[in-house]
């Protein structure tokens, strides 16, 4: 199975201010024949299902503000928040969907500070 | 907009089968793939399985063989079976859609909860 692993486990920042959380694969989720990385992330708030924010490493979703961005490929990812927002506290996970089993990241905690 | 149901019994015995059933609407079911995900309480998400368009299925080894997906088109509904519970299977399951040819669970259900009592 290809590991998932999230830093830091949890973080505080100040409204207003960049979040950044690092994902790290065991092995490369980039398909060479078309060059994308299988990679997403996933924002859960308490007592509601995740949300998928961003797919294929770096494409937000429908709807997901531009604060959120994605970057990174191979093994190494980012997930940032330009602008810490109160709505924001949540757990972000990160997933690759490269091979099965499909495997999650074992989760950040984001609050505020 | 894509959405989900789950729906089966809160409470399973030790041994038994688990069976729980996602209600779709929004969608044919020949549109996406369909999976399943479970997270016991306080803790991470673990991926379980799923059913592509085409009728294959794929499920996680961690499960030993105990997991069925299975979808009825007619109803808009694909189930998941999963035998002989024990304790550890105590989560909130999750069902989600999945775009053909990513894996990535774009829309989720809002769970349902299944005690395993000890």
């Amino acid at each position: 199975d290809i590991v998932m692993t999230q830093s830091p486990d949890s973080l505080a920042v100040s409204l207003g201010e960049r979040a950044t959380i690092n994902c790290k694969s065991s092995q490369s989720v980039l398909y060479s024949s078309n060059n994308k990385n299988y990679l997403g992330w996933y924002q859960q708030k308490p007592g509601q299902p995740p949300k998928l924010l961003i797919s294929w490493a770096s494409t937000r979703e429908s709807g997901v503000p531009d604060r959120f961005s994605g970057s990174g490929s191979g093994t190494d990812f980012t997930l940032t928040i330009s602008s810490l927002q109160a709505e924001d506290v949540a757990v972000y996970y990160c997933q690759q969907c490269y091979i099965t089993p499909f495997t999650f990241g074992p989760g950040t905690k984001v609050d505020i500070k | 907009q894509v959405q989900l149901q789950e729906s089966g019994p809160g409470l399973v015995k030790p041994s038994e089968t688990l069976s729980l059933t996602c209600t779709v609407s929004g969608a044919s079911m020949r549109d996406y793939d369909w999976s399943w995900v479970r997270q016991p309480p306080g803790r991470g998400l673990e991926w379980l399985g799923y059913i592509l368009y085409t009728g294959d299925t794929n499920y996680n080894p961690s499960l030993k063989g105990r997991a069925t997906i299975s979808v009825d088109a007619s109803k808009s509904q694909f189930s998941l079976k999963l035998s002989s519970v024990t304790a550890a299977d105590t989560a909130m399951y999750y069902c989600a859609s999945v775009p053909i040819f990513s894996g990535f669970l774009q829309n989720w259900g809002q769970g349902t909860l299944v005690t395993v009592p000890s």
